[in-house]
């Protein structure tokens, strides 16, 4: 069965630390990879997208790596600042290109 | 301004009725989904449609039904036969080459 794992379930900081948040998937075959940022009753809105050949992509203060090996991807946030306050989704998709979603991880910024 | 639209951002409604939520896109995307999200939990695939006048059952499909009449409209209909229908509906579209899929603003659906 097609999984995505996202680590940590919740994760607090304080603005302008950096943050790593990590996302193990077993989806086959692979399509792509995408990074999500859900504001609470928002709407999901894409931060990142990666294919099979790509290692890391960046967008701004985030950053996404990919290791198609392993099945492994994350997302590094730089400089946070208080609006990264959010929940981070990681979706893959696979060949009947229907993407599976992970549960996310809430991030929250404190001043 | 392209994009994909839901309607209304909040309903209410009481046991027993159905109800329809609207979903627009402008983006001239072929393919469209409805997600469902409850607290604590990922997104859940309700109905998908990658062409017009076809769509196929989601992992939870049951209590809920949809049309795709036109490339743009997607509605979604929770009837009565919904067990918990109170919950988060995302309405999203996507390219069918490169399956990035926009999302809407979303409905949030209270039923009493």
């Amino acid at each position: 069965k097609n999984q995505v794992e996202q680590s940590p379930q919740s994760l607090i900081i304080l603005e302008g630390k950096n943050c790593t948040l990590q996302c193990n998937y077993t989806v086959s075959p692979f399509s792509n990879l995408r990074w999500y940022k859900q504001d609470t009753g928002r709407g999901p809105v894409s931060l990142t997208i990666m294919t099979f050949s790509e290692n890391t992509k960046s967008n701004g203060r985030y950053t996404a790596t990919l290791d198609a090996d392993t099945k492994q991807s994350s997302l590094h946030i730089t400089a946070s600042q208080l609006s990264d306050s959010a929940s981070y989704i990681c979706v893959v998709t696979g060949g009947s290109y229907i993407p599976t979603f992970g549960r996310g991880t809430s991030l929250i910024v404190h001043p | 301004d392209g994009g994909i639209t839901q309607s209304p951002k909040y309903l209410f409604r009481k046991e027993g009725q159905n109800v329809t939520l609207s979903c627009e896109q402008n983006l001239n995307h072929d393919a469209m989904y409805w997600y469902r999200q409850d607290p604590g939990q990922g997104l859940r695939l309700i109905y998908y449609s990658q062409i017009v006048n076809d769509f196929q059952k989601g992992d939870i499909a049951e209590g809920y039904s949809v049309s795709r009449e036109k490339k743009e409209s997607f509605p979604l209909t929770v009837t009565s036969a919904q067990k918990n229908p109170t919950a988060f509906y995302l309405c999203a579209s996507a390219d069918r080459g490169r399956y990035e899929q926009y999302f809407g603003p979303g409905t949030r659906l209270t039923v009493t």
